[in-house]
């Protein structure tokens, strides 16, 4: 079944760019029927969608980050990645990747989540 | 964007009670809605999409309803591992979740 696995480093310099990726086995990035996503949560907070990136490299971003996302695909690494630039502390947070069910809008399979922590 | 207000933000029942969650979207989101569970220190879970259909191998005693504005989640007999915090999600336009619903143990 297709797994999901966050990478990258726990600790960011403000200002810096949060650079992390989401490496996917047991299934294709390349299939048509999916989007890829990260959402993040702060600690003892909700749920934040960050992005999506579909198989023809299309994104759509948050429109509360859209200024500082970037979101990309590696078919051959199976592999997409996120960067956030000039970031404050209150991007401290645990990053998850997703799988998203394009017909549906649903969130299906899930990363285990990364920890990333913005501070000098 | 499409705001998701939940309610309540928490929730404390007994075990075998019927728990009732409400979503509400500040706009019309035809039945574009699904339902996470989240345990402490996981992933969330999808349990329920297109507001009212059951992910494959979720317990029949959860349930969704609702189209429009206003949707509902619920849990026909709460067991032990059902504590954890829930969230709708809509996807009519992008994404977004609702704020969460922590549900404990009374």
């Amino acid at each position: 079944q297709v797994q999901l696995q966050e990478s990258g480093p726990g600790l960011v310099k403000p200002s810096q760019t949060l650079s992390l990726t989401c490496t996917v086995s047991g299934g294709s990035i390349s299939s048509g029927d999916y989007y890829w996503s990260w959402i993040r949560q702060p600690a003892g907070k909700g749920l934040e969608w960050i992005g999506r990136i579909y198989i023809s490299g299309g994104t759509n971003y948050n429109p509360s980050l859209k200024s500082r996302v970037t979101i990309s695909l590696d078919t051959s690494k199976t592999q997409f990645s996120l960067k956030l630039s000039s970031v404050t502390a209150a991007d401290t947070a645990v990053y998850y990747c997703a799988r998203v069910r394009r017909r549906s809008g649903e969130m299906d399979v899930w990363g285990q989540g990364t920890t990333v922590t913005v501070s000098s | 964007d499409i705001q998701m207000t939940q309610s309540p933000s928490s929730l404390s029942a007994s075990v075998g009670d019927r728990v009732t969650i409400t979503c509400q979207a500040s706009q019309d989101i035809r039945n574009y809605l699904n339902w996470y569970q989240q345990k402490p220190g996981k992933a969330p879970k999808l349990l329920i999409y297109d507001a009212s259909n059951l992910e494959t191998g979720v317990p029949s005693r959860f349930s969704g309803s609702g189209s429009g504005t206003d949707f509902t989640f619920t849990i026909s007999s709460l067991q032990p591992e059902d504590i954890a915090t829930y969230y709708c999600q809509q996807y009519d336009n992008l994404y977004t979740f609702g704020q969460g619903t922590k549900l404990e143990i009374k």
